[in-house]
């Protein structure tokens, strides 16, 4: 049971660039959550998502894209990545329980 | 708008002592409130709390809910090195959509020898 994966786990961009990260889920879990983590902002969340299907804005959504064509994968993609965006990313999904499982994060460096 | 607070930000103390963590919150149909403990890599589960459920304890660890006071703390006793971490506190409530869940900035607890 992989749980909550993540790829890739480090990438670097240059301005400009687009890229798309992957989150792939294995325990049939509804809800699905792309949050980014800076130094002292504790975890903001980009996008989620309730059910395949559909996708819902959070807190910080400007300039990212979401998509949830299959219920076990949530994707996160940058269309033109800026200096801003350099962050670490996690994916996350929501059991019924209520826990919130999470990837490993993803790095991404945007120069 | 739906909002998180966490108090103190920072925290440093000695092995032994006792901490309290707060998390205050502003949501629309509070839903549930979750604690999650983070070292290195992602965040781990510690507590949810709910409103048929507003009290959780876990050896050292242990989370209460006020529902009146839209407020929730994180207990640890006989603290120890390895309890420091960044603990972090989320929400999820309705507000405008099902399952927004939402975090606040985290409180930074590091304990000394």
């Amino acid at each position: 049971n992989a749980g909550v994966t993540q790829t890739p786990k480090f990438r670097v961009l240059k301005t400009g660039q687009s890229m798309t990260l992957l989150c792939a889920q294995d325990m049939n879990h509804e809800y699905m959550y792309w949050y980014r983590q800076d130094p002292g902002m504790g975890l903001r969340l980009i996008h989620y998502s309730v059910g395949e299907g559909t996708t819902a804005k959070g807190e910080v959504p400007d300039g990212y894209n979401v998509s949830r064509l299959k219920k076990q994968n949530f994707l996160l993609g940058l269309e033109s990545a800026a200096p801003s965006q350099t962050s670490v990313y996690f994916c996350a999904s929501l059991a019924i329980t209520g826990e919130l499982f999470f990837g490993e994060g993803s790095r991404l460096t945007v120069l | 708008e739906d909002k998180v607070v966490q108090s103190p930000l920072s925290l440093v103390v000695h092995e032994g002592d006792t901490v309290t963590l707060n998390c205050s919150y502003e949501v629309t149909n509070f839903r549930s409130l979750l604690w999650y403990k983070q070292e290195k890599k992602a965040p781990t589960f510690l507590f949810m709390l709910t409103s048929s459920g507003i009290e959780k304890k876990s050896g050292r660890l242990s989370s209460i809910l006020d529902k009146k006071e839209l407020s929730s703390i994180l207990n640890i006793t006989a603290t120890q090195t390895g309890d420091s971490a960044i603990y972090l506190c989320a929400v999820e409530g309705y507000g405008g959509s099902q399952g927004n869940l939402i975090f606040g900035k985290g409180t930074k607890l590091s304990v000394k020898p």
